[in-house]
């Protein structure tokens, strides 16, 4: 069975500052990996994605994401915190693209 | 703009009376799917439909049903509400013929109160 694990429902940083938004899933086989965002009173947008090839994602809004198998583990991360980052981020692994599970979301606030 | 359009956006309603959602997929979009978000659960599964067939099943309540339409939309039937059920409901699509990338596409979802 597949399974996500976001460590932290809540994360504060400092403008400027490194975000990181940690993600660990379980799966049988090779998965597909998601980042979203929602910000509030608005549907999932798609920050980035992995499927196969290059481990290293990058998204938009500056994020990237790197799949690291032997971790199972597909963390985000972003250089510099923005106000505009201040949103929910949810992890999704998809096995087939088929069915999708998402780990319980993380609140970035980003504080001035 | 993610292609997928669900409607209404707001929705006020008494316990005990019955609502339903409305999805339209990304153009081309097989698969339709349908979750709930509300601020104790997080973000939960409900049902899948692939070309108009369930193929998958959440934690989707007896109370609650769903379909979808040869022109691919879908709706999600909510009945004998309660208040428990107040959340805002998504609707996500993948899976256009001979473009497959992967990822869901979500609506701006439905957020339905329950008095």
């Amino acid at each position: 069975a597949q399974s996500v694990t976001q460590l932290g429902s809540h994360v504060s940083v400092s403008e400027g500052a490194l975000v990181l938004l940690r993600c660990n899933y379980s799966s049988s086989v090779p998965p597909y990996l998601f980042w979203y965002v929602q910000y509030p009173n608005q549907g999932l947008q798609l920050l980035l994605k992995y499927t196969t090839g290059a481990t290293l994602v990058k998204g938009i809004n500056g994020f990237e994401a790197e799949f690291k198998k032997s971790e199972t583990s597909f963390h985000l991360t972003k250089p510099s915190a923005h106000m505009s980052d201040a949103a929910e981020y949810f992890c999704a692994v998809s096995v087939s693209g088929n069915q999708f599970y998402f780990g319980t979301g993380t609140s970035l606030t980003v504080i001035p | 703009d993610s292609g997928v359009t669900q409607t209404p956006k707001h929705l006020i309603t008494a316990t005990g009376q019955r609502v339903t959602l409305r999805c339209s997929p990304r153009s081309g979009d097989l698969s339709v799917y349908w979750y709930q978000q509300s601020l104790d659960q997080g973000l939960q599964f409900l049902i899948q439909y692939y070309n108009g067939e369930e193929r998958a099943k959440g934690n989707i309540l007896e109370r609650f049903s769903a379909q979808q339409f040869p022109d691919l939309h879908s709706e999600l039937n909510l009945s004998s509400l309660e208040l428990g059920d107040s959340a805002l409901y998504f609707c996500a699509s993948s899976g256009t013929r001979g473009s497959y990338t992967g990822e869901l596409f979500f609506g701006e979802g439905s957020r339905l109160t329950v008095l």
